[in-house]
């Protein structure tokens, strides 16, 4: 069964900072990988793509790397801000062997980000 | 763009009692499925559907039916609540297998 670990579970830094979360899968077989943002008592608000054949995505101050070999997915966020607060989840599409992942997504437990000014 | 919507956004159900969750989708999307969040557990698929007509069950599905009559529309029932299944539920669809995928802003269930 397809595990998705992020590390850290929780992250606090100063405003303007550079930082990385990272997303580890215990099943490289997988197909595309996806980052989400969520505040508090929200719903999810997809950030990036990264397709399997890819290796980075870029989305403003976002960048996301993804290594399917070693089964591992970064995010860097560029010169962090307060509004940059909030949980960010890491999502792989998995076929569970089953030939097709029929868009079901296996996800981890998120980086609960702060950015303080 | 309404994207994806659901309702109620909370509820409050007795032991026992059924309710059904809506979703609803106006991207034309074929991909659609229900998860559940809890605390220190990440999201878990309960049911999914990859056109209309055609569910299937996810990592959790006990407790909960779904169908597809339509396109836009992917309800999911809970046929006898119980307190177990106080959670935070949330509606997603996507264009086609393995794009990306859009959620909607979440029901916050509670079963007492």
């Amino acid at each position: 069964k397809q595990e998705v670990t992020q590390i850290p579970a929780a992250l606090s830094v100063p405003e303007g900072e550079n930082l990385v979360l990272n997303c580890s899968f215990t099943d490289s077989a997988i197909y595309n990988l996806q980052w989400f943002r969520q505040d508090p008592g929200k719903g999810l608000t997809s950030l990036l793509l990264i397709q399997s054949s890819q290796r980075e995505q870029t989305s403003g101050r976002l960048n996301a790397s993804l290594d399917k070999s070693s089964g591992r997915s970064t995010l860097y966020i560029a010169a962090s801000q307060p509004g940059d607060s909030a949980t960010y989840l890491c999502a792989v599409f998995h076929d569970d062997d089953r030939g097709s992942t029929l868009g079901r997504l296996y996800f981890g437990r998120g980086t609960q980000l702060t950015v303080w000014p | 763009n309404a994207g994806v919507t659901q309702t109620p956004k909370f509820q409050v159900l007795k032991t026992g009692q059924s309710m059904t969750l809506q979703c609803a989708q106006d991207m034309n999307h074929e991909y659609m499925s229900w998860y559940r969040q809890d605390p220190g557990m990440g999201l878990r698929l309960i049911h999914y559907s990859v056109g209309a007509g055609i569910t299937d069950q996810g990592e959790v599905p006990n407790g909960y039916n779904v169908s597809r009559s339509t396109t836009e529309d992917f309800p999911l029932r809970l046929l006898s609540a119980a307190p177990s299944q106080t959670s935070v539920y949330f509606c997603a669809s996507s264009y086609a297998e393995n794009t990306e995928a859009f959620f909607g802003q979440g029901t916050r269930l509670t079963v007492v």
